[in-house]
């Protein structure tokens, strides 16, 4: 079962820039599948923050953005706000199974 | 604005069945379902089109549930005969196409088996 890879957890101050990384494969973000961003609040259900690669659907803050280059992609939060405590998950299309996939998931914490 | 609505959370004893449902506001679009475990990670289980039942399921979970749907009332049904301890989860519904973000998102279902 493909699987993107993200890093476990992140922190950052207020104020501060943070990037989520997501690791794919040639079959997924490789094959130029569009990769898609959730952010999940505590006790909530995920929201879409970004869709295909880099653009931000209606009411996002512009200090979340996305980017792909190759296998990977990236979030990027600058200005962090404490309610940007959250985890984050990348998503995208596998070509090969035919299957949507995510990523492991980001715990973001906002010291 | 497309808007999923689920059903309520379910408590429920190994061995039993069980079908949630998801009924979305507005037509033609596909209707997916997600996995989260406690504490744990989203995992796609497939998604059908409410329009002709034209299903797709996420290979680690062929045969485990059924997904079906019901295209007078645009709802789409999870379903499963035999729940398992493992089964405990929340399930979200999204709206979603085969290559499409998943947008929006059900309030989510508890389901809780015990065994």
């Amino acid at each position: 079962q493909p699987v993107l890879t993200q890093p476990p957890s992140l922190s950052g101050a207020p104020g501060q820039r943070v990037t989520i990384s997501c690791t794919g494969g040639s079959s997924n973000i490789g094959a130029g599948s569009d990769v898609n961003w959730y952010q999940q609040l505590p006790g909530a259900a995920p929201t879409l923050l970004i869709r295909a690669d880099s653009i931000r659907p209606s009411g996002v803050p512009d200090r979340f953005s996305g980017s792909k280059s190759g296998t990977s992609a990236s979030l990027a939060i600058t200005g962090l706000q404490a309610d940007d405590e959250a985890d984050y998950y990348c998503q995208s299309y596998d070509r090969g199974l035919s299957v949507s996939v995510f990523g492991t998931g980001t715990k973001l914490t906002v010291l | 604005e497309v808007r999923l609505v689920q059903s309520g959370a379910e408590v429920k004893k190994s061995g039993e069945s069980l079908k949630i449902s998801c009924q979305g506001s507005g037509v033609n679009y596909w209707i997916g379902w997600v996995r989260q475990k406690p504490g744990k990670g989203l995992e796609w289980m497939g998604m059908i089109y409410p329009g002709d039942s034209d299903t797709r399921y996420n290979p680690s979970f062929r045969g485990q549930v059924t997904i079906s749907a019901d295209k007078s009332t645009n709802t789409a049904y999870l379903q499963w005969n035999t729940l398992k301890a493992a089964d405990t989860a929340t399930y979200y519904c999204v709206r979603q196409s085969p290559s499409a973000p998943m947008d929006p998102w059900g309030q989510g279902t508890l389901v809780t088996v015990s065994s």
